[in-house]
């Protein structure tokens, strides 16, 4: 079966680095996304990765590794309007989006 | 403002019901998506449709149906409601299958009694 698999919580403080990792096993791979949702509302587009590597966009990053099946994002410089759920997303060989549960990251002051 | 509308943004109803959830997009995106998010899930799908005129069956598609008679307009209807479709639901739309993000609209939750 297809599984994408990300931590539930994570915590950390305002100012800081997090990362959040997602691994992931599907029917083949055409992207991998990352969105946020903040609670009650919809998700938003953060990033897109389709080869290997590193995308940086402002205080956001996120990486890939196909080989590994393996992606994370990173959060700089951490804001209290970070304090969201991140939805891991694996585009598969059928072009269907397959969802992570998501992590919930709660930043402290 | 240019996106995703959906209709009702919150209902309850009786089990047994009929409920037919609006979405409507203006950004003449060719594919349209139903999701439900629940607790502990990742969003599953529902029905989708690649184009104005043709819909295919998710994840999750037992007990409802959709239609896509034009570009803009992508209802959800539960046809005999129970109390396990109880979630929230999330149009998206994208302008290409293949590639490309998914906009979505603001989410309606729905409470089957």
């Amino acid at each position: 079966g297809q599984n994408i698999d990300q931590p539930t919580e994570m915590t950390a403080t305002e100012g800081a680095i997090v990362q959040i990792n997602c691994t992931y096993q599907t029917s083949g791979f055409n992207g991998l996304f990352w969105y946020q949702q903040h609670a009650g509302e919809a998700p938003t587009f953060l990033s897109y990765n389709v080869l290997d590597g590193l995308e940086e966009k402002g205080r956001f990053s996120s990486f890939l590794s196909r080989s590994k099946g393996y992606s994370y994002l990173l959060l700089k410089e951490l804001q209290m309007k970070d304090s969201a759920s991140y939805l891991c997303a694996v585009r598969d060989s059928n072009y269907q989006l397959i969802w992570g549960a998501g992590t919930k990251l709660i930043i402290k002051p | 403002i240019a996106g995703i509308t959906q209709a009702p943004t919150s209902q309850i109803l009786a089990a047994g019901r009929r409920m037919t959830l609006r979405c409507t997009q203006d950004m003449r995106h060719n594919a349209m998506y139903w999701y439900r998010q629940d607790l502990g899930l990742g969003l599953r799908l529902i029905h989708y449709s690649n184009t104005a005129g043709t819909t295919g069956k998710g994840e999750v598609p037992d007990g409802y149906s959709v239609s896509r008679a034009n570009t803009d307009d992508f209802p959800l209807t539960l046809a005999s409601a129970v109390p396990s479709q109880t979630s929230v639901y999330f149009c998206a739309s994208s302008d290409r299958t293949d590639v490309g993000e998914l906009f979505f609209g603001e989410g309606s939750r729905l409470t089957v009694l």
